[in-house]
């Protein structure tokens, strides 16, 4: 049984720069919600993807925007990439339907990007 | 701003002593999950307490949420090695799950 998985493992983009992010959730999930956690920091919710809808919104720019597609799979972009946004991007998948409580995340290897 | 805080932010500890993190929130949470992540890794669930004053073990683990729900505990008996990395806390606040900033626990052979 496959768990969740994000691709790529790194990247490095230059400031202005777009980017896109990749997530396949755990077999059987539905709901995929990004993370950004910083160096030494936790994981920030960015926003949560259910039924192809975005439910949940963190406090993060409209330069962040997401995707989710009929089997589940999920993007991230990141559009006029900052120095800031240099940052480990976690997906986590889970079953519990947005706005619900939330109980475990299965939590993907993450994304390094680093911003130049 | 962080609504979540945890202490303390570094433990260094020699094998085979005890270890406790403190989580603490602004808000009554209507549960609480605590997640470790390795160097290098990714977090990974360990587990979650819903009911007021709930204690759970996972053997050397010992979880707490307390009577008012705003605030919980992870207690770690006669640590080794394997227990090294960190330890999050995060609970659902407006529909958004909120990581503390973690304790980062370093053991001493």
């Amino acid at each position: 049984d496959a768990g969740v998985t994000q691709s790529p493992t790194h990247l490095i983009k230059t400031r202005g720069q777009q980017v896109t992010l990749r997530c396949s959730p755990k077999s059987g999930h539905d709901t995929v919600s990004w993370y950004q956690q910083a160096l030494g920091q936790g994981p920030q919710f960015i926003f949560q993807y259910y039924e192809e809808e975005e439910r949940q919104r963190g406090n993060f720019p409209d330069r962040f925007s997401g995707h989710q597609f009929p089997n589940y799979s999920s993007e991230l972009n990141v559009n006029a990439l900052l120095l800031g946004d240099s940052a480990l991007y976690l997906c986590a998948s889970s079953l519990v339907p947005a706005g619900g409580t939330y109980n475990e995340q299965f939590f993907g290897p993450g994304t390094r990007l680093t911003v130049l | 701003g962080q609504q979540v805080m945890q202490i303390p932010q570094y433990q260094h500890v020699q094998e085979g002593e005890d270890f406790t993190t403190y989580c603490n929130s602004s808000t009554t949470l209507s549960n609480i999950q605590w997640y470790k992540q390795r160097p290098g890794g990714h977090p990974v669930f360990l587990i979650q307490l819903v009911k007021s004053g709930e204690v759970k073990k996972q053997k050397r683990l010992t979880f707490q949420f307390g009577e008012a729900k705003k605030n919980s505990s992870l207690h770690i008996t006669a640590t080794q090695t394997t227990d090294v990395g960190t330890y999050f806390c995060a609970g659902p606040r407006t529909g958004k799950l909120i990581f503390g900033q973690g304790t980062t626990l370093q053991v001493k052979p």
